[in-house]
């Protein structure tokens, strides 16, 4: 019974493509979050939604449109791939933005050849 | 705007051996601090976390973290570690005001020999 779960778990694409990846958490928490992780580790906010609602984006670029339809879901969708993009994108959760935990999925290893 | 500086990329211990990973941050407001662990191919997960209180916070699997406002660290330690330890260690900063962003280290690799 996976908390915060994502998919695909891997995702290989050619340049040029639109790809999307899926996040549903059954946790109840109100705030989700896309993370994105590069080849060294490094982990760097993308997007936070409170409610359905943007709160954070973090310099992003517009290629990369995330969509909440409801509290459990946040999706994030990547037009135009770019060799740039390739990286391990983490969807999170947490019901406290500040104090609270937050709850990771496995993660979408995306490589764009 | 806070920020985590995690001092070190690499730390090879030997299995049963103490260790410290180390974490010094920076914010103009009030901090919680956090400590996630990331194992091979996984998520992060919560290994502990300070909010307020006492500063020596303990958390899963054996490790602790001291917070020391004066030196704005918050350095993880185990007294005695385990292969099954081998991970990668995040230290995270969530500030006091404006939540939303909880900002992350760029990760320490413990690596436990035998």
């Amino acid at each position: 019974d996976t908390a915060v779960s994502q998919t695909p778990k891997y995702l290989v694409t050619q340049m040029g493509n639109d790809k999307s990846i899926k996040c549903e958490q059954n946790l109840g928490h109100d705030t989700m979050y896309w993370y994105k992780q590069d080849s060294k580790k490094f982990l760097k906010i993308m997007f936070s939604y409170n409610n359905k609602e943007l709160i954070i984006n973090e310099t992003v670029p517009n290629r990369f449109s995330p969509k909440s339809p409801d509290k459990a879901h946040l999706n994030l969708h990547i037009n135009s791939l770019e060799l740039g993009d390739s990286a391990v994108y983490f969807c999170a959760s947490s019901q406290d933005p500040v104090q609270g935990e937050a709850f990771f999925g496995q993660g979408t290893r995306l490589t764009v050849v | 705007a806070q920020s985590v500086t995690q001092l070190d990329s690499q730390v090879p211990v030997f299995e049963e051996a103490p260790v410290e990973l180390r974490c010094n941050y920076s914010s103009s407001v009030s901090v919680y601090l956090f400590w996630y662990v990331q194992y091979p191919n996984q998520g992060l997960q919560l290994l502990l976390k300070y909010l307020s209180g006492s500063t020596l916070v303990k958390g899963i699997n054996g490790f602790e973290a001291e917070f020391n406002k004066s030196q704005t660290s918050f350095h993880l330690r185990k007294p005695s570690v385990h292969i099954s330890d081998t991970a990668e260690y995040f230290c995270a900063v969530s500030a006091g005001t404006g939540g939303f962003k909880t900002i992350f280290g760029a990760g320490t690799r413990l690596f436990v020999k035998a």
